[in-house]
């Protein structure tokens, strides 16, 4: 059980093109979900939470009109990096919280985007 | 925002060797948490602690939820090759579901 998945895996677009990444958790009901990046041998930086109906909390540093999120369901959130530039190239990845249990993040397994 | 000490970086052992990394932290988590990554994945749980003082464990893997609430420790027993990863440690702050994560630690085994 608790299983989160990401869409796509990998992705390479141009600079200045948009890209959307897909998280959806499978075999529960995410109220809450989140979006990581993690540079090459980093740790994971918190992108932004994001509440199902709701806007998503961005943290500090983290352009909100640059990457969009969107929290349509209690099943799938998504991440669209507009506008990508080669700095943007990172590994993305989303985690999925159960009402009551925020404390067990579950995390998809992440996509590679590179921005040429 | 709050500081996770991860250490070590980085450890090169042999099969059959026990390992030890620890997490410090200036602030107080009232939840500490151990992920390993394998590459080109995402963070899997390996042990949650939730008490100041809890030893838990989980196969191989022994981790301690500090008593001051700053700090814990992961021990593996006995490595094998399959243990390789990075492992990282995480704080659940007190906002709800705020994880705080260390550097992570690269762990290399030898066969």
């Amino acid at each position: 059980g608790a299983v989160v998945s990401q869409h796509p895996s990998w992705v390479i677009c141009k600079s200045g093109t948009s890209v959307k990444i897909e998280c959806r958790s499978l075999d529960f009901q995410a109220t809450t979900m989140f979006w990581y990046r993690q540079f090459p041998k980093q740790s994971l930086m918190l992108m932004a939470t994001s509440n199902e109906g709701s806007k998503a909390t961005y943290e500090q540093g983290v352009e909100k009109d640059k990457f969009l999120i969107n929290h349509a369901s209690l099943t799938l959130s998504t991440l669209t990096v507009t506008s990508a530039h080669p700095e943007d190239s990172s590994f993305y990845i989303c985690s999925a919280s159960t009402s009551g249990r925020a404390y067990e993040q579950y995390f998809g397994p992440g996509t590679r985007l590179t921005v040429t | 925002g709050q500081q996770l000490n991860q250490s070590p970086q980085s450890m090169f052992i042999q099969e059959g060797e026990d390992v030890s990394m620890n997490c410090t932290s200036s602030s107080i988590f009232n939840t500490w948490l151990w992920y390993k990554q394998d590459p080109g994945e995402g963070p899997v749980l390996l042990i949650a602690l939730y008490k100041a003082g809890e030893l838990t464990s989980n196969g191989r893997l022994t981790a301690q939820f500090g008593i001051t609430r700053k700090d814990s420790f992961l021990n593996i027993s006995a490595s094998i090759p399959s243990d390789v990863g990075i492992y990282f440690c995480a704080g659940l702050g007190s906002t709800l579901g705020r994880l705080y994560f260390g550097r992570g630690t690269q762990l290399t085994v030898w066969p």
